[in-house]
This record gives structure tokens, C-alpha cells and sequence, in this order.
């Protein structure tokens, strides 16, 4: 069975410089997704970014970019010119290839941002 | 658009008791997800529906949990008798069924179950 790993359970970085948070996951499969997603307080969770795994190169979205290394089984994410705003729970999921698959999660790192 | 909703944002029930969850996905997602998350531990998939029909409910902790989702549109999640360990926030999930984009779920703000 798959299996994601997030270690830390807590993070906390000054505002407008740069956090990454660690996940690492378990699967002997060859083909599939990772996501990162982003529940601020009381809302819901949004997609932040993914990565498919047959892609070398590492996904970013504005601030946010991955370090993915499929040997590894590590998809850290990166958070550059942290804001305010970025406070959050964040959660690294995995996803098997069939597109319709349930994802399974990570414990989930919190985020603070200090001003 | 809509997003998915969940209603209700929070309930408090008794052990013993019945507590239905309901979850109203995006207008057109055949995929419909539940997910629970126990306090400070990792989201753990429940079941799966596609469209009115329950493609993998794998995940659901035993016969206490029903789900339904008639006419494929929302979908409702009964615990019946609660326990303590039901306690924790149930995430719904909609995506499309295949094309582009399919891959994205997305998720509802949860409801925070507490069973006392």
C-alpha cells in the first residue's frame, strides 16, 4: 500500500523568506501523481501544486516549486518570498496513474509565518 | 462556479446517536470522494462513488458507516451509532470523470464531527 510521510509537524518562517517542507512517500508503482495542498484556517483545501511522476522536471507555481526525486521518493515543497497569507496546513498526497483514484495523504506540516 | 459544499460545518453528537453528513459536489463531477481526518493524523480515504454507484468503499471503518448518493448528485454519509473514535473532520472531494483536468479533486471545507 502507498504511504505519505510528512515529519514535520510544524513549521514556522519569517515573513518574505524561504521554507521547504519535507514529505516522502512509499509506493512500488511507476506511474503516478503528487500533490501538494493548502488548508488555511477554517477554509478549505485547495491545490497548491502536483507533479506527475513521468515528468523530470519539477513543477512550480509562482512561489511555490518542488523538489521531486523519484529515487528518493522524496516531493518536498518549496516556499519562496514567504506572505502572510501562506499560513496554513499543508498536506503532500499521492495519487496512483488512473485519473479517478483516491489520493492518500500525509499527517500534514503546519505552517506559521511570522510578520 | 460552485465549489463542493458540506453541510453541517460542525456537529456535536452524543455516543450512541445518529449523525448525518451531507456533501453537495461541483455541478457535473461524476467523482465523489469522502475523506476523514482524525485529529493530527493523515487524511484517510473512505469510499468512492462514480456517479450513483460506490466504485470503492474500501476505506470505510465498518457497517456503522452508510453512504449514499442517489441520482448521483449529492451524496449523504450516516454514522449510525456513533462512537468516540468517529470524532474528526470529514472532507468530501468532487473531480471529472476522464478529459483534462480530470485529476484535480476538490474539496469541500469539511465537517467536524465531535462525538462526546
Amino acid at each position: 500500500a502507498q504511504t505519505v510521510t510528512q515529519s514535520q509537524p510544524e513549521m514556522s518562517v519569517q515573513e518574505a523568506e524561504t521554507v521547504t517542507l519535507s514529505c516522502t512517500y512509499d509506493t512500488s508503482e511507476s506511474d503516478y501523481y503528487l500533490f501538494w495542498y493548502k488548508q488555511p484556517p477554517s477554509r478549505q483545501m485547495i491545490l497548491v501544486i502536483r507533479q506527475e511522476a513521468y515528468k523530470q522536471q519539477n513543477a512550480t507555481e509562482n512561489r511555490f516549486s518542488v523538489n521531486f526525486q523519484k529515487a528518493a521518493k522524496s516531493f518536498s515543497l518549496k516556499i519562496s518570498d514567504s506572505q502572510l497569507g501562506d499560513a496554513a496546513m499543508y498536506f503532500c498526497a499521492y495519487r496512483s496513474a488512473p485519473v479517478n483514484n483516491d489520493m492518500r495523504f500525509g499527517a500534514g506540516t503546519r505552517l506559521t509565518v511570522k510578520p | 462556479e460552485a465549489g463542493v459544499t458540506q453541510f453541517p460545518s460542525h456537529s456535536v453528537i452524543e455516543k450512541g446517536q445518529t449523525v448525518t453528513l451531507r456533501c453537495d459536489p461541483i455541478s457535473g463531477h461524476d467523482n465523489l470522494y469522502w475523506y476523514r481526518r482524525v485529529m493530527g493524523k493523515e487524511i484517510k480515504f473512505l469510499l468512492h462513488f462514480v456517479k450513483e454507484s460506490k466504485q470503492d468503499e474500501s476505506g470505510m471503518p465498518n457497517n456503522r458507516f452508510l453512504a449514499e448518493r442517489t441520482g448521483g448528485t449529492y451524496s449523504t454519509l450516516k454514522v449510525q451509532p456513533a462512537e468516540l473514535e468517529d470524532s474528526g473532520v470529514y472532507f468530501c472531494a468532487s473531480s471529472q470523470r476522464g478529459g483534462k483536468g480530470s485529476y484535480e479533486q476538490y474539496f469541500g471545507p469539511g465537517t467536524r464531527l465531535t462525538v462526546t
